[in-house]
């Protein structure tokens, strides 16, 4: 499979724990996204990377989200002391930047994070 | 990036062609129409996009007016396993801008 994958697929934890999910993007794919989806929501932005830089980062994404790509291949994005409202699905997409040229994002089937 | 307006559910009988709406009144002339879909519990799909002209591929066909303010996706013989939320979204260009701003989309029904 040579689609974009996340690990893990669930994860159930108790308000107030770390949690840190990884992305690992199509291989030749320099761009990474995190998106973030509730119940009858849309997916919405969290942060990109081009490569291993962070070039944009959400204001959805708090001080207690921290997102890191450091050999511009998987990445992953951490959640400290989470909330009940950081449940949520957590959606990983890839594309590849050209100069001059629309590359669609592929998205990964999401990390579903249930914090009781 | 563009606001878009969907309608929130259609249903459509399956084998039959499915017509998805989207308005985009105030996109800008170097903004694309992307289209994406969503089956239940599983990542956005990528459809197709388009800047003016008409697209077709193996999966869909998507139709842009002339004036560009509005367009529609044609999924032309809907199966039940066409039965997702579709999203349209407009942005520019992937060396210009960076994220999909997703909207609610439709819900689309293939019935039986």
């Amino acid at each position: 499979d040579t689609g974009v994958s996340q690990d893990p697929r669930h994860k159930i934890t108790k308000r107030g724990q770390n949690v840190t999910f990884r992305c690992d993007p199509i291989s030749e794919h320099n761009r990474l996204y995190w998106y973030r989806q509730t119940l009858g929501q849309g997916p919405e932005f969290l942060t990109y990377f081009q490569n291993e830089a962070q070039l944009e980062k959400s204001r959805l994404l708090s001080d207690r989200f921290s997102a890191e790509r450091p050999k511009g291949s998987f990445s992953t994005l951490e959640i400290q002391r989470t909330e009940q409202g950081d449940s949520a699905m957590y959606l990983c997409a890839s594309s590849f930047r050209t100069s001059g040229a629309i590359r669609e994002q592929y998205f990964g089937p999401g990390t579903r994070l249930t914090v009781t | 990036d563009a606001k878009t307006t969907q309608p929130p559910s259609m249903d459509c009988a399956e084998g039959r062609a499915a017509n998805l709406p989207c308005n985009h009144s105030t996109i800008s002339g170097n903004e694309y129409v992307y289209w994406y879909r969503q089956i239940h519990s599983q990542g956005p799909q990528y459809i197709i996009h388009g800047l003016k002209n008409n697209e077709t591929n193996e999966m869909a066909s998507l139709i842009i007016t002339e004036d560009r303010k509005s367009s529609t996706l044609i999924l032309p013989h809907a199966t039940l396993r066409d039965t997702a939320v579709y999203y349209c979204i407009v942005r520019v260009a992937e060396n210009y801008g960076q994220n999909f701003v997703f909207g609610p989309g439709t819900r689309l029904s293939v019935l039986p």
